[in-house]
């Protein structure tokens, strides 16, 4: 028979290469967003956090922007490494009523040619 | 600081069958979440406990449940086994970052189910 699953957005990218991993997000009251890479075989990662107050926030090779006006998050890593090859994931939290929740993206697979 | 660990890693059970799996938090964190992850469906939230009460539950049956000791440590069941629970189950403990509250994951428990 044949399988039906869900067939993660693949970037292909060569070493050295910049590479830009986009998101978008669901909920416009989201004030805290959190991008994870998940490397094969392993939990995901914390990379970098952005409040919704900030459009920019910079980390060691990654950039993380946000335009809340499209509701749009996406992550900037310079020149791409093949140990950045991983899934990532972008998550959006917001607080609802006494309980901040948590909601992930699907994840898009960064593939990093040497 | 220690991470957030897992037990058993991996683990086979047949259909039917019951299985608990367990996690230990970073030292500190009082909030862990469960997740699902399965590549047809991505990260599928279970439930959150923080200070041994449910905070937080996903759409998952009753057949998964969980706890919380009054040391942090969690654990969750899946009670008669199907063979799409077969996944690898994600835990991960809250504390703060510099931005807000930030998930740290551990390496997960792959269950297979035959």
């Amino acid at each position: 028979g044949e399988s039906v699953g869900l067939h993660l957005p693949t970037l292909s990218v060569q070493e050295g290469d910049n590479s830009i991993i986009n998101c978008a997000y669901s909920n416009s009251a989201s004030d805290y967003f959190i991008w994870y890479k998940q490397e094969s075989g392993k939990g995901p990662q914390f990379i970098i956090d952005i409040r919704s107050n900030m459009d920019k926030r910079q980390g060691q090779r990654v950039t993380v922007l946000l335009n809340k006006t499209v509701k749009h998050l996406s992550l900037q890593i310079a020149a791409t490494q093949p140990g950045d090859s991983a899934v990532y994931f972008c998550a959006e939290s917001n607080q609802a009523g006494n309980n901040r929740k948590l909601i992930w993206g699907l994840g898009t697979s960064l593939a990093v040619n040497p | 600081k220690a991470g957030v660990t897992q037990t058993p890693r991996y683990l086979i059970k047949t259909r039917g069958q019951q299985v608990t799996l367990s996690c230990s938090p970073i030292s500190g964190h009082r909030s862990v979440s469960w997740y699902q992850q399965t590549p047809g469906q991505g990260l599928q939230f279970l439930f959150e406990y923080f200070s041994e009460t449910q905070r937080n539950k996903g759409n998952f049956p009753g057949r998964f449940s969980g706890r919380q000791f009054s040391n942090s440590r969690s654990e969750m069941n899946v009670s008669t086994l199907e063979l799409g629970d077969s996944a690898l189950y994600l835990c991960a403990s809250s504390g703060i970052t510099g931005e807000g509250e930030t998930q740290y994951f551990g390496p997960g428990t792959r269950l297979l189910v035959l």
